[in-house]
């Protein structure tokens, strides 16, 4: 069964610096999301993305946030700088152009800012 | 925005009895709404789903509930086990495809 992969599966980085989150969706998918689920809550969702462009963004979401798709498979999450509150597991999701709603969610990255 | 409000916080049941868990949302315009099990470090893993043009669906031990006009939605796990304890979580979701997520009921079944 398909399935939605993410690296890497753990990160850990200094305040201030950046880090890339990666992704790559079903291929069959269009729409992709990222969600973060900080230890012990929520999970909530950051921003969604269809058609080389987010369609949607939470209040999360902020300048210091920026997602891409570089090439035919790959989605990317970066933060420009990030900071203690930051840490949180993210999660990356994709749908079918039909069933969109229904998400496909791939295994997490772990983020730990020191 | 959609708001997801979900009960218990916590639940605890004896191995066999059944599980309630229930949520509400507020958006009218939601009309997908999945429950996920999610394992300690793991991934939300999607175990039943159901659209507002269905009152009920049920999926062996599983079921989900929902009635539109309350806004309101239930999770129905029957002759529980061990391997059912787990974070459950409700959504609720419209067509763009942002998922709205309650804040999770701990599942713990004791043999």
């Amino acid at each position: 069964e398909p399935e939605v992969t993410q690296t890497p599966s753990h990160q850990v980085t200094q305040m201030g610096q950046e880090v890339i989150l990666r992704c790559v969706p079903i291929s069959n998918h269009l729409y992709f999301y990222w969600y973060r689920q900080i230890l012990g809550q929520k999970v909530e969702f950051l921003v969604s993305f269809y058609n080389n462009e987010i369609s949607e963004k939470s209040e999360i979401f902020d300048d210091q946030f920026s997602v891409e798709r570089p090439d035919g498979s790959n989605f990317t999450l970066k933060i420009r700088s990030t900071k203690l509150e930051d840490s949180a597991m993210y999660f990356c999701a994709s749908g079918q152009l039909t069933t969109n709603e229904k998400l496909f969610f791939g295994s997490g990255t772990q983020l730990s800012v020191l | 925005g959609e708001n997801v409000e979900q009960h218990p916080s916590t639940l605890s049941v004896q191995e066999g009895d059944s599980a309630v868990i229930k949520c509400t949302y507020s958006d009218s315009a939601s009309n997908y709404f999945p429950w996920y099990k999610q394992e300690l470090g793991k991934r939300p893993q999607l175990i039943i789903d159901i659209r507002s043009n269905v009152g009920e669906k049920k999926d062996q031990r599983i079921a989900v509930t929902l009635n539109k006009t309350a806004k309101h939605f239930s999770l129905h796990i029957t002759e529980t086990q061990p391997e059912d304890s787990a974070v459950y979580f409700c959504a609720a979701s419209g067509n763009a495809g942002k998922s709205t997520f309650g804040d999770g009921t701990t599942l713990t079944v004791k043999p």
